[in-house]
């Protein structure tokens, strides 16, 4: 059983440049979160998403979106990247029914911006 | 504000020592909380969580963490360090959907 896949694993873009990241979910899971880690930070709540709508978002900018596929599988969208845009960024699933249920982390992006 | 902080930026120890590990957090309401644990070029992974009931819980790896409502705490215990628990530790805060996470605690295990 696959856990949560995040690609690509590393990048590199120049400041005004766009960026695409993909997840894909643990089998059985419906509900993907972003997470932003600056180094050396704790992770930063980006959005979540559930039946392909934006459930909830945290403080980023409308520079930040994203997309929820119908098999679940997310894209996280970054436009006129700015250095400060430079972090890994971890992509978490669970299943939606119960906050009780454990959100297990994929390996993370790490977003490089020159 | 709700808030997670973690006082220690990095420890120290020598394996077979124990570990404690700080977390306090700001929050009005029932907390709901977290333990996650970071390897080098790995996600995260949970250790442990406490939402209602016994203070005192049991994770993987032999971690453990107590909850005290009167001191907004939420410490990570274990007895005996491995060199393989080596690693970031970030403590959470679960509010609706979203995971407040800690600035993290870095653990070093001395030979």
């Amino acid at each position: 059983d696959a856990g949560v896949t995040q690609s690509p694993t590393h990048l590199i873009k120049t400041r005004g440049q766009q960026v695409t990241l993909r997840c894909s979910p643990k089998s059985g899971h419906d509900t993907v979160s972003w997470y932003q880690q600056a180094l050396g930070q704790g992770p930063q709540f980006i959005f979540q998403y559930y039946e392909e709508e934006e459930r909830q978002r945290g403080n980023f900018p409308d520079r930040f979106s994203g997309h929820q596929f119908p098999n679940y599988s997310s894209e996280l969208n970054v436009n006129a990247l700015l250095l400060g845009d430079s972090a890994l960024y971890l992509c978490a699933s669970r299943i939606r029914d119960s906050l009780y249920n454990e959100q297990f982390f994929g390996p993370g992006t790490r977003l490089t911006v020159l | 504000a709700q808030s997670v902080t973690q006082p220690d930026i990095h420890i120290t120890v020598s394996e077979g020592a124990s570990l404690e590990l700080r977390c306090n957090y700001s929050y009005g309401a029932t907390p709901y909380l977290f333990w996650y644990v970071q390897s080098p070029g790995q996600g995260l992974q949970l250790l442990l969580k406490y939402f209602s009931g016994d203070t005192l819980v049991q994770g993987i790896k032999g971690f453990e963490a107590e909850f005290k409502r009167s001191q907004s705490s939420f410490n990570l215990r274990k007895p005996s360090v491995h060199w393989s628990d080596a690693a970031e530790y970030f403590c959470a805060l679960l509010i609706g959907n979203m995971l407040t996470f800690g600035g993290g605690t870095r653990l070093m295990v001395k030979p």
